[in-house]
């Protein structure tokens, strides 16, 4: 069984620019959620998808964006890159029937923004 | 509210048991969970508890849960330098957007 992976492990972009971060989720998982971790925290949700639409949101502005597709992976991207988007960016999927109670985690994606 | 609050770091002998504590505040969450993070790695589910629950055990892991004071604990038996790593406690809140809170994490330190 293969578990949630990310691509790509680490990112270097600059101020202003535009970046997608992907995630393929646990087989047989159909919810994605995302998360950023900032250094020293933990980690604060972003969003989530189910059946292909955003399920709930977090506290984060507009240009963070999403997409899951029929084979439930899905992309995390974020417009107008500012300093302070540097984190870890880590996406979880669930199994059917426990889109809240079990959440599996990815190696994340680490942003680095200059 | 939503918070989740952890003392930042606790450092053990090897083999001593390790107690790691949590306060969360949304009296309506119906799941807690502690997961693991070592350096540089992303998040291991360790095991989760169910609101009306007040104890689970899995080998080595002890939970208990004190839903009246909104306080959990996470008990490492035989702690063993393969446990160093950072903890963080978490719940999942009253609304049902998938959203689990996390806190800041307890960073255990296992001493040879």
């Amino acid at each position: 069984e293969t578990g949630v992976t990310q691509s790509p492990t680490h990112l270097i972009k600059t101020r202003g620019q535009q970046v997608t971060l992907r995630c393929s989720s646990q087989s047989g998982h159909n919810t994605v959620s995302w998360y950023q971790q900032a250094l020293g925290q933990g980690p604060q949700f972003i969003f989530q998808y189910y059946r292909e639409e955003e399920n709930g949101r977090g506290n984060f502005p507009p240009r963070f964006s999403g997409l899951q597709f029929p084979n439930y992976s899905s992309e995390l991207n974020v417009n107008a890159l500012e300093l302070d988007d540097s984190a870890l960016y880590l996406c979880a999927s669930s199994p059917p029937g426990a889109r809240q109670e079990t959440q599996y985690f990815g190696p994340g994606t680490r942003l680095l923004v200059l | 509210g939503e918070d989740v609050e952890q003392s930042l770091f606790l450092s053990v002998r090897e083999g001593d048991s390790s107690v790691i504590n949590c306060t969360y505040t949304d009296s309506s969450s119906t799941y807690l969970y502690w997961y693991k993070q070592e350096p540089g790695a992303g998040l291991q589910l360790l095991t989760y508890i169910f609101s009306n629950m007040d104890m689970k055990q899995d080998q080595r892991l002890t939970v208990l849960l004190n839903k009246k004071d909104k306080h959990l604990s996470l008990r490492i038996a035989d702690t063993q330098t393969g446990d160093s790593a950072i903890y963080f406690c978490a719940e999942n809140g009253s609304s049902n957007t998938g959203k689990l809170i996390f806190g800041q994490g307890t960073t255990l330190q296992v001493k040879p």
